[in-house]
């Protein structure tokens, strides 16, 4: 059953903690990426990875860092640098970032992080 | 630049009655473009996307897009809405080449209601 999974599905932050969420899919597909959803806010890019061991920051990388080791996997760090981290974030896969008629992005349930 | 504004922040219809939810766009190329949903709490699903063939795009559920390019716009129909319909809706749009650190995107969202 192809897909991307997101873990854990809430997660709990202490003041001055890192957390890192979990991204996995096995689709085959080369780019990731991860958003920030805040209420009335829409989806906003924090980073995204075209290939394995390689990505770029998106519009509010500030705060988080990520990791692309394995194609299938691109997880996400809060760092304690970010100071309002409370929101929904979303992991996404496509075949491709760029190029004519753009592929698809495929999105995983979602992380719910919340700040003790 | 690419950008993309949904005219509504919430639209309420009854059960039974047509649903329209607008999009307009802003893009330098011909772009692609997309619709989502996203139910409470879960990840986003794609419900149709435009690539430059048919300006008329059906898609899943009953709901279908027109491509206006003399309107830039992308408007997301449905005849008869149904109380599974009710979510949030993004419009997104993507450039035909690659645009550099922001592969997609997205509306801030249209938030529709059913009553029964």
């Amino acid at each position: 059953d192809g897909g991307i999974t997101q873990s854990p599905k809430y997660l709990f932050r202490k003041e001055g903690q890192n957390v890192t969420l979990s991204c996995e899919q096995n689709l085959n597909h080369d780019a990731m990426y991860w958003y920030r959803q805040d209420p009335g806010q829409g989806l906003r890019l924090i980073y995204y990875s075209q290939i394995v061991n390689d990505f770029q920051k998106g519009d509010i990388a500030e705060g988080y860092s990520v990791s692309r080791e394995k194609k299938e996997s691109f997880p996400l760090t809060v760092t304690s640098a970010q100071k309002n981290p409370t929101a929904f974030y979303l992991c996404a896969s496509s075949m491709d970032t760029g190029g004519a008629n753009q592929e698809t992005q495929y999105f995983g349930p979602g992380t719910r992080l919340l700040v003790l | 630049a690419q950008s993309v504004t949904q005219l509504d922040s919430h639209v309420s219809v009854s059960e039974g009655t047509p649903v329209l939810l607008r999009c307009n766009y802003s893009s330098s190329y011909s772009p692609s473009l997309f619709w989502y949903v996203q139910h409470p709490n879960k990840g986003l699903q794609l419900l149709l996307k435009y690539t430059s063939a048919a300006t008329l795009v059906k898609g899943i559920n009953g709901f279908e897009a027109e491509f206006k390019k003399s309107e830039t716009s992308f408007h997301l129909t449905k005849p008869s809405a149904h109380m599974s319909d009710a979510a949030e809706y993004f419009c997104v749009v993507s450039p035909l080449r690659n645009s550099g650190n922001t592969p997609l995107v997205f509306g801030k969202g249209t938030r529709l209601s059913v009553i029964a």
